[in-house]
């Protein structure tokens, strides 16, 4: 069980807008940055958002992500069929003095 | 362009060890930390430990810090990840991974290493 909670599945049609959410606590989110990674089968997953609403160079600004208290959300707006994969949140967590991630949500376009 | 590349799969069997390597190139690697991650088939992500290039510092998550030994040989940019008493749970693909001290933003991923863990 992982210590971050996402719904295990999204879903969208193309052009639309989807968000995935992120849940934590005081210890990881709360008092931390939040990043998201995208995976896709059978690859090494790619940081899509760092520090809570970052983008790292060359991903489309379709992309993004924002954070509340001990929640995190990734938005994809204007759906495309490539961006069907694996979202994983992650953050530090102060209690654990380690990293922790989420369960993934597999997103299907 | 920054790349890490890591050993390739393995097949052990239960008690015994693996070590996977990821040598990184295209960036001075004692300015990073490398981290691993496993992720076993069908599961998430799971963060393994992490070890600072530039001045040795490590630190390991709970589940594993009996077992997996981190080390780095910096004349050779080379991170090594060793895990042993192997059970058939450990059977996983490894992932080495950077950032910079301070955050846990792992911008490069090797390719990953599968370790099946048999009898």
């Amino acid at each position: 069980q992982s210590v971050l909670t996402q719904p295990p599945s999204a879903s969208g049609t193309p052009g639309q807008r989807v968000t995935i959410s992120c849940s934590g606590t005081s210890s990881n989110i709360g008092n931390n940055y939040v990043y998201w990674y995208q995976q896709f089968p059978e690859t090494a997953p790619k940081l899509l958002i760092y520090d809570n609403n970052q983008r790292p160079s060359g991903v489309p600004d379709r992309f993004s992500g924002s954070k509340s208290d001990t929640s995190a959300s990734l938005a994809i707006s204007g759906l495309r069929s490539e961006d069907e994969a694996n979202y994983y949140c992650a953050a530090w967590d102060d209690s654990l003095s380690g990293g922790v991630f989420g369960g993934g949500t597999k997103l299907t376009v | 362009q920054v790349q890490l590349v890591q050993s390739g799969a393995e097949v052990k069997k239960p008690g015994t060890s693996v070590k996977v390597s990821c040598k990184a190139s295209g960036y001075t690697f004692t300015h990073y930390v490398i981290h691993w991650v496993r992720q076993a088939p069908g599961q998430s992500l799971e963060w393994m430990g992490w070890i600072n290039a530039g001045n040795g510092d490590k630190k390991f998550s709970q589940k594993f810090q009996d077992r997996v030994t981190i080390t780095t040989d910096t004349s050779a940019s080379i991170a090594y990840m060793e895990l042993s008493s192997l059970r058939s749970e450990d059977s996983a693909v490894y992932y080495c991974s950077r950032n910079r001290p301070g955050s846990f933003e792992l911008d490069y991923w090797g390719q990953g290493t599968l370790v099946i863990v048999s009898s």
